[in-house]
């Protein structure tokens, strides 16, 4: 069965600092991978996905990832942190033949001033 | 403008009552989904329809009853509301793709069950 895990439950950082967020999936064909952003007491944005071709993914804010078959990984990185880049970012996969997508456990990040 | 839109935003209520949260997407997705965020914030799919037919109905408690009167509208009732119901729920919308989509979702609803 598909799965998405988030080693990192809770991660800081100084502002200016980069940051990567680690994603592992497990899948058995290419995943379709999928990055969201969710900010105190909103609802999910969607920061970048992979579906195929290249495997460095550039979205929205500045973030981009990298799709590494070889580790089933799609890390989030980010060269300098902003005090506003503060939330919960969830990794997603895309499950099966059902169009559902399974989420990873969240990566609370906290930007230090 | 709003894309995705859920009423109401905070649902306080005492056990044993029933309530429906509605959601609505202007999008023109033809799929519609229902996530349960717990206090972990752990996202989980509960419901999916695509042109008001149901395509993954997790194992959800048969108090939970979705309903899609249209492809636009998506809603979610909920009977014999529990203590164990209190949580966030998301509401979604995406084109379906079977091997999944950029879904777009609403601000939540928090339901809080006392």
């Amino acid at each position: 069965a598909q799965s998405v895990t988030q080693p990192d439950i809770h991660i800081t950082v100084s502002e200016g600092a980069s940051l990567e967020l680690r994603c592992n999936y497990s899948y058995g064909a290419t995943p379709y991978l999928f990055w969201y952003v969710q900010s105190p007491g909103q609802g999910l944005q969607l920061l970048l996905k992979y579906f195929s071709g290249d495997t460095l993914v550039q979205g929205i804010k500045g973030f981009e990832a990298e799709f590494k078959r070889s580790q089933s990984s799609f890390n989030l990185r980010k060269p300098s942190v902003h005090w506003s880049d503060a939330a919960e970012y969830f990794c997603a996969v895309g499950s099966g033949n059902t169009g559902k997508l399974i989420f990873g456990q969240g990566t609370t990040l906290q930007v230090k001033p | 403008d709003t894309a995705v839109s859920q009423t109401p935003k905070y649902l306080v209520t005492q056990m044993g009552n029933d309530k429906s949260i509605k959601c609505e997407q202007n999008l023109g997705h033809d799929t519609m989904y229902w996530y349960k965020q717990d206090s972990k914030k752990f996202l989980k799919i509960m419901f999916s329809y695509n042109n008001k037919e149901l395509i993954i109905n997790e194992t959800v408690p048969n108090r939970f009853s979705p309903k899609s009167p249209d492809k636009a509208h998506l809603n979610l009732h909920i009977n014999s509301l529990e203590l164990g119901d209190s949580a966030v729920y998301f509401c979604a919308s995406s084109i379906r793709d079977p091997r999944g989509n950029e879904q777009f979702f609403g601000p939540g609803t928090r339901l809080t069950v006392l």
